[in-house]
C-alpha cells in the first residue's frame, strides 16, 4: 500500500484529533493532500502538507484544520471538533507520471 | 473561482458504455492534468486515470486498461470520461478532479452511474 490510514478515529466534541497518513518507504518526501467527504457529497480539499510540515489550505478552510509531518507520516490536525466534522477523511499523493493514489480513508466519529 | 461541472446521473445496461463530461472554469484548462476518480457505494476513492488536456497524453490505472477512454475538448474547456463494457460493479459515483499548483485540489460534483439490467 502506498498510503495507509486507520479506518476509524474518534474524539470528543470540542477536543482535537490527529489523523495520520503513512507513506510507503520510497515516498517519504512526497506531499499529501487531505480531503474531507461529508455523506452524499463530493470530496472537499482541506490542505496539502509537504514533507517539511509546511502546508497550503483550501479556500475557506477554517484555521482549526492544520497539518504536520514527521518522516513518512503526514498528519491532519482538527482542533475544536464540531459535530459537522464527523465524516470521512482521505489522503492523496501523486506518484510516477502524475498518477494519483488515495489512502483507504478514515471515518471520524465525534463523541 | 475554480468550478468543475459534471454531466448528469446515468443508468446504463451491462455491456454498454457511459460517457461523463466535466466542464471547467476559473483556471487555464490546459495547464493541469485532469484526473478521474470513482467511488463505489460505501467504498473509498479509486483513481482511474489522468489526461493532459493539451497534448492528449493519457495514463490509465491498470484496472481500467482497455475499457477507459479519456479525452478533452480544449475549445470548450471540457474533459470526458468514457467507460465501456459496463459491469454491475461499475456502479459508482464518478468524479473529475484537478490539482492547481499552489492553490489546491478541485473536484466536480460527481456523476452517479448505475449499471442495471
Amino acid at each position: 500500500l502506498v498510503l495507509t490510514q486507520s479506518p476509524s478515529a474518534s474524539a470528543s466534541l470540542g477536543a482535537s484529533v490527529r489523523l495520520t497518513c503513512t507513506l510507503s518507504g520510497g515516498l517519504i518526501d512526497y506531499p499529501v493532500a487531505w480531503h474531507q467527504q461529508q455523506p452524499g457529497r463530493s470530496p472537499q480539499f482541506l490542505l496539502r502538507v509537504n514533507s517539511d510540515g509546511s502546508h497550503i489550505k483550501g479556500d475557506g478552510i477554517p484555521d482549526r484544520f492544520s497539518a504536520s509531518s514527521s518522516g513518512a507520516e503526514r498528519t491532519l490536525i482538527i482542533s475544536g471538533l464540531q459535530a459537522e466534522d464527523e465524516c470521512d477523511y482521505y489522503c492523496q499523493t501523486w506518484v510516477s507520471g502524475g498518477r494519483a493514489v488515495f489512502g483507504g480513508g478514515t471515518m471520524l466519529t465525534v463523541l | 473561482e475554480v468550478k468543475m461541472e459534471q454531466s448528469g446521473n446515468e443508468v446504463q445496461s451491462p455491456g454498454t458504455a457511459v460517457k461523463v463530461s466535466c466542464k471547467v472554469s476559473g483556471y487555464n484548462f490546459g495547464d493541469f492534468y485532469m484526473h478521474w476518480v470513482r467511488q463505489a457505494p460505501g467504498k473509498g476513492l479509486e483513481w482511474m486515470g489522468l489526461l493532459d488536456p493539451v497534448d492528449g497524453e493519457k495514463t490509465y490505472a491498470e484496472a481500467f486498461q482497455g475499457r477507459l477512454s479519456l479525452t478533452a475538448d480544449t475549445s470548450i474547456d471540457t474533459a470526458y470520461m468514457e467507460l465501456s463494457g459496463l459491469k454491475f460493479d461499475d456502479t459508482a459515483v464518478y468524479y473529475c478532479s484537478t490539482q492547481v499548483a499552489g492553490v489546491g485540489v478541485f473536484w466536480g460534483q460527481g456523476t452517479r452511474v448505475v449499471v442495471s439490467p
